[in-house]
């Protein structure tokens, strides 16, 4: 069956730390892979997304994630957060046009 | 090039009411999706459309709700008969004829059923 699962549900960090968010796919084939950043109240933004190619892509907002296909995951990762970083996060797996399947979000708490 | 439109953004109703949610794709898309967000839940796919075809309403629940892409206008998710159990953000999100490419988001309708 197809499926992401974000393992951590809410992840709080300091500002300035680094940051780490996990995901991990099932999927049949090699699918694409996104991320996206819900802010409260707001609809999804794209971050970053990997097709094919270089399996470390960059986004925006200082973000980049790692395809690792003997892992199955597509980590999203920040060197140095900030306080406006504080969302909800979603990776995302599709292939060509077809529906997008969603992780269940990890919700960042960003302390001063 | 302005994003993707979805009006109302909050749209309230009593139960047994019909919700009628527009969706608006980017200027040169032509594929749409809609997706429902439970509360503290991922999206979850409903169905796909493109113009005057339903690709896949897999998702969708087999009663109540219906969705139409026409030739000219916005897509419409239509929902009879509300219940409280579809309160819940809905988005759509589009994306160019030509793929792979990215969907796009807009802003949801937040669907309260009282």
């Amino acid at each position: 069956a197809q499926s992401v699962t974000q393992p951590d549900i809410h992840i709080t960090v300091s500002e300035g730390a680094s940051l780490e968010l996990r995901c991990n796919y099932s999927y049949g084939a090699t699918p694409y892979l996104f991320w996206y950043v819900q802010s409260p109240g707001q609809g999804l933004q794209l971050l970053l997304k990997y097709f094919s190619g270089d399996t470390l892509v960059q986004g925006i907002k200082g973000f980049e994630a790692e395809f690792k296909r003997s892992q199955s995951s597509f980590n999203l990762r920040k060197p140095s957060v900030h306080w406006s970083d504080a969302a909800e996060y979603f990776c995302a797996v599709g292939r060509n046009t077809d529906k997008l399947i969603f992780g269940t979000g990890t919700r960042l708490q960003v302390f001063p | 090039n302005a994003g993707v439109m979805q009006n109302p953004r909050h749209l309230v109703r009593r139960r047994g009411q019909e919700a009628r949610l527009r969706c608006s794709p980017m200027k040169g898309h032509s594929h749409v999706y809609w997706y429902r967000q439970l509360p503290e839940e991922g999206l979850k796919f409903m169905v796909y459309l493109q113009k005057e075809n339903i690709i896949d309403e897999s998702g969708m629940p087999k009663e109540r709700f219906s969705a139409e892409f026409p030739k000219e206008g916005p897509s419409i998710l239509r929902i009879q008969q509300v219940v409280r159990g579809d309160s819940a953000a809905y988005f759509c999100a589009s994306s160019p004829k030509t793929g792979p490419d990215t969907q796009y988001f807009g802003p949801g309708t937040r669907l309260t059923v009282l």
